[in-house]
């Protein structure tokens, strides 16, 4: 099956610093990469995803990009603020309904 | 606005209970999902249900069972509660024509 591998677990920043994420997938089948944003004390909600078919995709400060050779998926947010405090999932599926997610990573944007 | 609802946000069990587990979504969504999420593992697939009564083991349905007998409700099964079934249970639904899930609350369960 999928494994999906996700670094850092905690990254701390400054506001108004950039902040990366970055996700391995094991099965090269996969072709649809989603992120997804957890509040503390909330649900987890998509902000965006990126299929196999284009090599990046951005929504103001998030962007996302993919490296299907390698095998592997990054989160970048600009200009970090407050609000951005959470923890984000990465997660990889070959059929879309399937999601396989890494363990998490604690992004903390100090003011 | 899709609404998905669990019926705990918090429940406190002993070892060897039956549990229940529900999640009602209001979308008309044909997908719903179980999973459990705890530090450092992020979420887990338990099981999958694709339609009424259709289901699909995800990566750890050891000690669950489901059911979906309504296409809107998706039960998840604790058969003899066990203290390392101790977690965050979250329930999702998704439509056929969008991967996006869509989470509930989420049930803190925890085994005594």
């Amino acid at each position: 099956g999928e494994n999906v591998e996700q670094h850092p677990s905690t990254l701390s920043v400054q506001e108004g610093d950039s902040a990366v994420i970055k996700c391995t997938y094991s099965d090269s089948a996969s072709n649809y990469f989603p992120w997804y944003k957890q509040e503390l004390g909330k649900r987890p909600q998509l902000i965006i995803d990126i299929r196999s078919n284009v090599g990046e995709k951005k929504d103001q400060r998030i962007a996302v990009t993919l490296n299907k050779t390698a095998k592997h998926f990054s989160l970048h947010i600009t200009e970090t603020q407050p609000e951005d405090s959470a923890v984000y999932f990465c997660a990889a599926s070959e059929a879309g309904n399937m999601l396989t997610f890494g363990g998490g990573t604690r992004l903390m944007v100090k003011p | 606005d899709v609404k998905v609802t669990q019926s705990s946000r918090y429940l406190v069990k002993r070892t060897g209970e039956k549990v229940f587990l529900e999640c009602v979504q209001d979308m008309d969504h044909e997908n719903m999902f179980w999973y459990r999420q705890d530090p450092g593992l992020g979420l887990r697939l338990i099981y999958f249900s694709y339609d009424v009564k259709m289901k699909e083991k995800g990566d750890i349905p050891e000690g669950y069972s489901v059911s979906r007998e309504k296409k809107e409700r998706f039960s998840l099964i604790l058969e003899s509660a066990s203290t390392n079934q101790t977690s965050m249970y979250l329930c999702a639904s998704s439509g056929s024509y969008s991967y996006e899930q869509y989470f509930g609350p989420g049930t803190r369960l925890t085994v005594t």
